[in-house]
């Protein structure tokens, strides 16, 4: 009954340093989300994927990469993190646009 | 631009009477439309969803949904309010323009007292 599951739930990082979140579905979804959840601001999309091989931009793509080389796996990157990414990320993902199955987030902090 | 809006940060409701949560939009074509509940340090829960047919859909928990397509509107409600209701919502639209992109509103805390 795993579900959507991301990695790690919480880091802190300092300016200039990289990282890369993973999120892993076992639901077999074609479509992965990821977000970040800022106070006052709800959720903003930052990539997001139709399937395996593919990916493309959200709300707020800047500063972040993402690969979907498989698909029951979509990984976020930050090559180089900025106190502005201090936030709440989540994952998503779904069978068809719209009912979205998130994780439980994963908490970045950026000093 | 796309978007839905939220207008009120916070909604407070007694126990046992009704609430709503509001919600409007603005996209292109016909909307589709979503409501999600977020309980304190969870991810998001899916609670119901307007896709066409009957204006009010049904969902978890007892909520309803109300789709107004002059009013552009998507409101939440319940008849009768539970404390255990307490939580953020997010109201969330699939754009039209782009139809894997899923956009959320800035979010409604509800809060219900005893």
């Amino acid at each position: 009954n795993a579900g959507v599951t991301q990695t790690p739930k919480f880091r802190v990082l300092k300016t200039g340093q990289s990282m890369t979140l993973l999120c892993a579905q076992d639901m077999n979804h074609e479509y992965m989300y990821w977000y970040r959840q800022d106070p006052g601001m709800g959720l903003r999309l930052i990539h997001y994927s139709v399937g395996e091989g593919t990916t493309a931009k959200g709300e707020v793509p800047d500063g972040y990469n993402v690969s979907r080389l498989k698909k029951q796996n979509f990984l976020l990157g930050l090559e180089s993190a900025a106190p502005s990414q201090t936030s709440v990320y989540f994952c998503a993902s779904s069978p068809i646009p719209g009912e979205l199955f998130f994780g439980e987030g994963s908490r970045l902090t950026v000093l | 631009a796309q978007s839905v809006a939220q207008p009120e940060d916070q909604v407070n409701v007694a126990e046992g009477n009704p609430l709503t949560v509001k919600c409007t939009y603005s996209v292109s074509g016909n909307p589709y439309l979503f409501w999600y509940v977020q309980y304190p340090n969870r991810g998001l829960q899916f609670l119901l969803k307007y896709i066409t047919g009957d204006n009010l859909v049904k969902g978890s928990y007892g909520f309803e949904a109300e789709f107004n397509k002059s009013q552009t509107s998507f409101h939440l409600k319940k008849p009768s309010a539970l404390v255990s209701d307490s939580a953020l919502y997010f109201c969330a639209v699939r754009l039209y323009s782009s139809a894997s992109k899923i956009i959320f509103g800035s979010g409604t805390r509800l809060s219900i007292r005893p």
